[in-house]
């Protein structure tokens, strides 16, 4: 199993730029999460998705930020413009989830993006 | 708010010895677990522990869970210098959605850097 995957590795941008960070899911997998992590506010979650569908959305920092899972085993967050503070490690994980039980999550390799 | 809360913030111990973590959160759970993070690369899930669980091992860790006082410990026992990384405790609560549908949620503490000295 090749695991969670996450595209690029690094970004590098202008401010200004649109940034699209990508992430494919583990096979079988039906729950995908999108997480910010900084030295000053750890590990944040920004978005999760189970079975396609946006179920909790309250960690998108503004609406520079947006999410999609055009099917079910692939993901992109997109940043428009973006900003110097948007700079961090960004993850994402799957899991099988039911609804009321959160199980162990698979972490990608995250994407370190800085925004010059 | 934050969930888990871990302490120490950073633990430095030698080779061979024990190290120990506390996580302490403030609503009921379904499960609480204990993530580990190498210096840049993704957490790695260590162990989960249910609600209606005390204690569970796995290898050289030992988790324990106090739900009264709303608590748990992770020790790792004969430590070794690969041990080092940050360890998170991440605790799994029902939230409700705005359409008001239910799910777990996994809230993530602000880790514990370990350092194992050769």
């Amino acid at each position: 199993d090749a695991g969670v995957i996450q595209s690029p590795r690094h970004e590098v941008t202008e401010m200004g730029q649109e940034v699209t960070l990508r992430c494919k899911l583990i096979s079988g997998h039906n729950s995908l999460f999108w997480y910010r992590q900084t030295m000053m506010r750890g590990l944040e979650l920004l978005i999760y998705f189970n079975n396609n569908v946006p179920i909790d959305d309250s960690g998108m920092p503004e609406d520079r930020f947006s999410a999609k899972m055009p099917n079910a085993s692939f993901s992109t967050l997109k940043i428009q413009p973006s900003e110097p503070r948007d700079s961090a490690v960004y993850f994402c994980a799957s899991t099988v989830n039911e609804y009321l039980n959160t199980d162990t999550q698979y972490f990608g390799p995250g994407t370190r993006l800085t925004v010059l | 708010s934050q969930q888990g809360e871990e302490d120490p913030q950073a633990l430095s111990i030698q080779e061979g010895e024990n190290a120990t973590m506390n996580c302490s959160y403030k609503t009921s759970i379904n499960n609480l677990q204990w993530y580990r993070q190498n210096s840049g690369r993704g957490l790695v899930h260590l162990i989960l522990i249910r609600s209606n669980e005390r204690e569970k091992h796995s290898g050289r860790l030992r988790v324990t869970l106090d739900t009264s006082k709303k608590s748990s410990s992770l020790l790792i026992t004969a430590s070794r210098a690969a041990d080092t990384a940050s360890y998170f405790c991440a605790t799994d609560a029902i939230q409700r959605a705005a359409g008001g549908t239910s799910y777990g949620k996994l809230t993530f503490g602000q880790g514990t850097i370990l350092t194992v000295h050769p």
